[in-house]
């Protein structure tokens, strides 16, 4: 049972926007900032936005971020192929002396 | 560019300890600007975080995992390690190592980059 809440799955055809929720508390989202990890098959997870809404340099401007309250949402606009993975959400919780959750992941599958 | 890379044995019996080595390439642990972190992924299932560690020593853990947990540093080998102890097959999973970056208080800290992970198996 994760900290931060993911659909398990999300889908959308070439072209398409498709949105992500992540879902969390006050001691959380609700007080810090969001981070999210995009994980191709078979490989490591890579930072995809950071800060709710910044890109690092390489992240197409097709990935945005954004963050309301105690939840936060990643949109894909022009959805294409290589699009198809693990997307996670991950935050600071200040509870407990601080740690860091994540969510549970959604599997994009592009149709 | 910074790179990662973890080793260590894939395969670890039930109530040992399992032990891990991330190497840091082309940038240096004892950077005042970055933690120095350890994630795990069951297989087929999420991440967890496992805690992290600063240059001079000070780490943070998991709540969920902090009384089997050790994270070191080694500055002249540019190296920090992992060491889970009395595992069971729930420990099963691939280990990442990663620089946590610290944004400050306005932008957070974020994960960049991870290494390519490791299996670890727990298994007699």
């Amino acid at each position: 049972q994760s900290v931060l809440t993911q659909p398990p799955s999300a889908s959308g055809t070439p072209g398409q926007r498709v949105t992500i929720s992540c879902s969390g508390s006050s001691s959380n989202i609700g007080s810090n900032t969001v981070n999210w990890y995009q994980q191709l098959p078979g490989t490591a997870p890579k930072l995809l936005i950071y800060s709710n809404n910044q890109r690092p340099s390489g992240v197409p401007d097709r990935f945005s971020g954004s963050k309301s309250g105690t939840s936060a949402s990643l949109a894909i606009s022009g959805l294409q192929s290589e699009d198809e993975a693990d997307y996670y959400c991950a935050a600071w919780d200040d509870s407990l002396n601080g740690h860091v959750v994540f969510g549970g992941g959604t599997k994009l599958t592009v149709l | 560019q910074v790179q990662l890379q973890e080793s260590g044995p894939g395969l670890v019996k039930p109530s040992e300890t399992l032990s891990l080595t991330c190497t840091v390439s082309g940038g240096s642990v004892s950077s005042g600007s970055y933690y120095w972190s350890w994630i795990r992924q069951p297989p087929g299932k999420g991440l967890e975080w496992i805690g992290y560690i600063y240059y001079s020593g000070s780490t943070n853990y998991n709540p969920s995992l902090k009384s089997r947990v050790t994270i070191s540093v080694d500055t002249s080998k540019n190296q920090f390690s992992l060491k889970l102890s009395s595992v069971t097959a729930a420990d099963t999973a691939v280990y990442y190592c990663a620089r946590l970056i610290l944004g400050g208080s306005y932008l957070g800290n974020w994960f960049d980059p991870w290494g390519q992970g490791t299996l670890v198996t727990v298994s007699s």
